[in-house]
């Protein structure tokens, strides 16, 4: 059982480039979120979704879409990528209903923007 | 709006001491708390969470947490802590209110156990 993984590891990025962060979920879960990690901050939601189709902002959005067009996956876009987008970027998903399920993490996509 | 505190950015703890990590939380509806840690290179991994009843919990490798309402804390504890402990922790709230199952994190304390 692979739980959450991202793809990929490791990206590196001009400024202005775009690409985009896969994130898949075998565990059958509603919810799938993504978070971007820096020092000291914490993780801050970027973008959420509740279910297959839809979306929603977190934190901390701009500059970043996303979608959800399989329950399993959840992809997350820069269209232009910035210096400030430099950061270890997490996806996790969680079961619903309740309010006391736990997120299920990935291991992460180190991105730096040149 | 939900927040989270860690006041300590770092803990250093010799092993076999006794290892607190401190949290407090605000939330305006019912709090779900929770406490991650996460190792070199690897994602958050779920320790324990305190939803409602007994107000100690006690969760994976041997942690346990205790939630206090008055002081809106929520104390990550270890009797006796490892070498292994070494990492860092995330303690996070969930407002029952709050639409989206959304998490807040605090800033995270890196835990440093000396042998």
């Amino acid at each position: 059982n692979a739980g959450v993984t991202q793809t990929p590891k490791f990206r590196v990025l001009k400024t202005g480039q775009s690409m985009t962060l896969l994130c898949a979920q075998d565990m059958n879960h509603e919810y799938m979120y993504w978070y971007r990690q820096d020092p000291g901050m914490g993780l801050r939601l970027i973008h959420y979704s509740v279910g297959e189709g839809t979306t929603a902002k977190g934190e901390v959005p701009d500059g970043y879409n996303v979608s959800r067009l399989k329950k399993q996956n959840f992809l997350l876009g820069l269209e232009s990528a910035a210096p400030s987008q430099t950061s270890v970027y997490f996806c996790a998903s969680s079961l619903t209903p309740g309010r006391g399920s736990p997120l299920h993490f990935g291991n992460g996509t180190r991105l730096t923007v040149t | 709006a939900q927040s989270v505190a860690q006041p300590e950015d770092q803990v250093n703890v010799a092993e076999g001491n006794p290892l607190t990590v401190k949290c407090t939380y605000s939330v305006s509806g019912n709090p779900y708390l929770f406490w991650y840690v996460q190792y070199p290179n690897r994602g958050l991994q779920f320790l324990l969470k305190y939803i409602t009843g007994d107000n100690l919990v006690k969760g994976s490798y041997g942690f346990e947490a205790e939630f206090n309402k008055s002081q809106t804390s929520f104390h990550l504890k270890k009797p006796s802590a490892l070498v292994s402990d070494s990492a860092l922790y995330f303690c996070a709230v969930r407002d029952g209110e709050a639409a989206g199952n959304k998490l807040t994190f605090g800033g995270g304390t890196r835990v440093l156990v000396k042998p």
